[in-house]
């Protein structure tokens, strides 16, 4: 069964913390992303990478970034953890353009900036 | 701009009811429609998709959706739900060779047994 995997499903961090979300993916799909889940506000996509060490800003970039050194792993950067950033963060990846093929989704971060 | 609509942020409905949920797009061009559903606790996971061909599209666990192009509509209904049917939906649009979805706010469905 075709996996996308996030180390961590609650992370509680304080305001100005350096934070790390990190995603792994087995499938070899060339496309992973970052997205952000909020209720009434859907899915919101913040960062997505189409091969390794390339990048793309989403709709909402600001105050984080993003790492993707190999094919498998990609990396949520918040630079200083704010309250604003309190959220379910999804990882995601695709095989080639997810307007074909669709996402696989892994089962999310609860992030909680106090 | 390009937006996606679901109208019903919940919906309550007792088991055997038929389902139906709205998705209404706004998005030039050809599209790719998606429902995507997250049982609760669990990841999102596609439902079923739409390309091209037949509007009427069938996908896993007895959903459907019926794309009407004049409508700018993409619904998932569902003839008669089961207490596992409880989840958050969510419709997405998109074209084919795009990195980006539009995604819609989402409906949550409980259905009691």
């Amino acid at each position: 069964d075709v996996k996308v995997t996030q180390s961590s499903r609650y992370l509680v961090k304080r305001t100005g913390e350096k934070v790390f979300l990190e995603c792994v993916q087995d499938m070899d799909h060339e496309n992973m992303f970052w997205y952000r889940q909020d209720p009434g506000l859907g899915l919101r996509l913040i960062y997505f990478s189409y091969d390794v060490k390339m990048k793309e800003k989403g709709d909402i970039p600001e105050g984080y970034s993003v790492s993707r050194e190999k094919k498998e792993r990609f990396s949520l950067i918040l630079e200083s953890a704010s309250t604003n950033q309190t959220s379910m963060y999804l990882c995601a990846s695709s095989l080639s353009h997810p307007g074909d093929y669709g996402y696989t989704f892994g089962s999310g971060t609860r992030l909680t900036v106090v | 701009a390009q937006s996606v609509s679901q109208h019903n942020h919940h919906v309550i409905l007792s088991e055997a009811a038929s389902l139906e949920l709205g998705c209404n797009y706004s998005y030039g061009g050809t599209v790719n429609l998606f429902w995507y559903v997250q049982y609760p606790g669990q990841h999102l996971q596609l439902l079923l998709k739409y390309f091209s061909g037949d509007p009427l599209v069938k996908g896993i666990k007895g959903f459907e959706a019926e794309f009407i192009k004049s409508k700018f509509s993409f619904n998932l209904r569902k003839p008669s739900v089961q207490w596992s049917d409880t989840a958050e939906y969510f419709c997405a649009v998109t074209s084919s060779g795009t990195y980006k979805y539009i995604f819609g706010t989402g409906t949550r469905l409980k259905v009691l047994a």
